[in-house]
Order: C-alpha cells, then structure tokens, then sequence
C-alpha cells in the first residue's frame, strides 16, 4: 500500500512568489491535513479537508489555503511568499480524522526555501 | 488552550539501555495522545497512540508508552536501545473538543550511542 506523496520534494522560491504543493493521500484516506515544521515553531497545523470541505483551519493568515480534490488528493497554495514561510511542509492523511482518535500517516514532506 | 509539553529537548543513551522520552499534556476533555518518530529529511512515522483503556500502549519497534491521567503523562518508553533509535520524537495530543488538529510538542532528540 503506497504511503502518502508530496510533490515536490524541494522547492525554491523568490519573495512575493506564489507556490502551489500537492499530496496525494493513502488510497481510501478521505482526510487530508497540513502541517508547517520550522525549527523555530515546530509543528504547526495549517488546515484539514474531508469530503472536499475545509473542516478545520490554524491560525495563520490568509495567504495560506488549500483545497482537496475529488480523489482526495488535496493541494496547499501560499501566495505573496515570505522569507518566513521557509519550512517543511508535511501533509498527513487519515481514514478520518473526524474521530479524534485516528492516527495520521504523514508524507515526507516539501521542503519550501523562500529568498 | 490545549498544549504539550516535551521537557528535554535531548536525551541520550547507551545502546541496550532502557530509554524514556517524557511527555506531558494539558487537554479539554478526554485526551487520544500519539507519539511519532521523525528521521533527517522524512516525514513523520506514526509510533503508537493511546486512545482509552489499559495505561501501557505498545507500539512499532519495540515502543512502549505509558498514559498517566493524574500526572498528565505519556511518557514513551522503550527496554533496550538501539543506534537505529537515534531521531526526533514527537509527542502529540488531540480531543473531541479540541477538535481534528494534532497538537504537537517541541520535539525531543534521542541520541543512542554505542
């Protein structure tokens, strides 16, 4: 059974870009969630989506959002980037996080550098 | 507010001794709490979670953790260390209340030496 991708791997970036990342979840996960690693603030949630519905968000500003697909497969995009959004971004899936006590099972990761 | 809290931010060992990674949590309602494990340059790998009954949750690798509902602990334990246990480990939290986020805690790096 695959595990969960992300694409791509590493990305660079320019100030005041846009970027767009991609996860593909574990086939038959209907969750899928968004975590910001940075070593400042560690691990941060961004956002969840289930049945293409953001069904929870984190604190951080609108330039962050996401969307998920049919499939499942879901998509996170940061507009108007900062050097700050410099990080690890990790997208989790679950069969349904809705019931609190699920686990997630997490991809590897994009590694976002923004200069 | 919910939180977690790791307080070492390193722990080290000798390989074939016992290890324990500390965790603990401040939660509204009934807390689910999982540990993950984190390799240079991977994602997170899911270790074991505790959501009701026996204390003693046994996880991937030989982990171990045990729930304390007074002290508000999940400490994560393991008998014998190996080299291969060298990594970054998460501890995270979650409830119905809180609703669907992990909260996670800084992270504690466990060095096994041989």
């Amino acid at each position: 059974k695959a595990g969960v991708t992300q694409t791509p791997r590493y990305l660079i970036k320019t100030r005041g870009q846009q970027v767009t990342l991609s996860c593909s979840p574990i086939s038959g996960h209907r969750s899928v969630s968004w975590y910001q690693q940075t070593p400042g603030q560690g691990l941060q949630f961004l956002f969840e989506y289930f049945s293409e519905t953001q069904r929870n968000k984190g604190n951080f500003p609108g330039r962050f959002s996401g969307r998920q697909f049919s499939n499942s497969r879901s998509e996170m995009n940061v507009s108007t980037l900062e050097l700050g959004d410099s990080a690890l971004y990790l997208c989790a899936s679950s069969l349904d996080l809705g019931t609190a006590n699920t686990e997630a099972f997490f991809g590897q990761g994009t590694r976002l550098t923004v200069v | 507010a919910q939180s977690v809290a790791q307080p070492e931010d390193q722990v080290n060992v000798a390989e074939g001794n016992p290890l324990t990674v500390k965790c603990t949590y401040s939660v509204s309602g009934n807390p689910y709490l999982f540990w993950y494990v984190q390799y240079p340059n991977r994602g997170l790998q899911f270790l074991l979670k505790y959501i009701t009954g026996d204390n003693l949750v046994k996880g991937s690798y030989g982990f171990e953790a045990e729930f304390n509902k007074s002290q508000t602990s999940f400490h994560l334990k393991k008998p014998s260390a190996l080299v291969s246990d060298s990594a970054l480990y998460f501890c995270a939290v979650r409830s119905h209340q809180a609703g669907t986020a992990l909260i996670f805690g800084k992270g504690t790096t466990l060095s096994v030496s041989s």
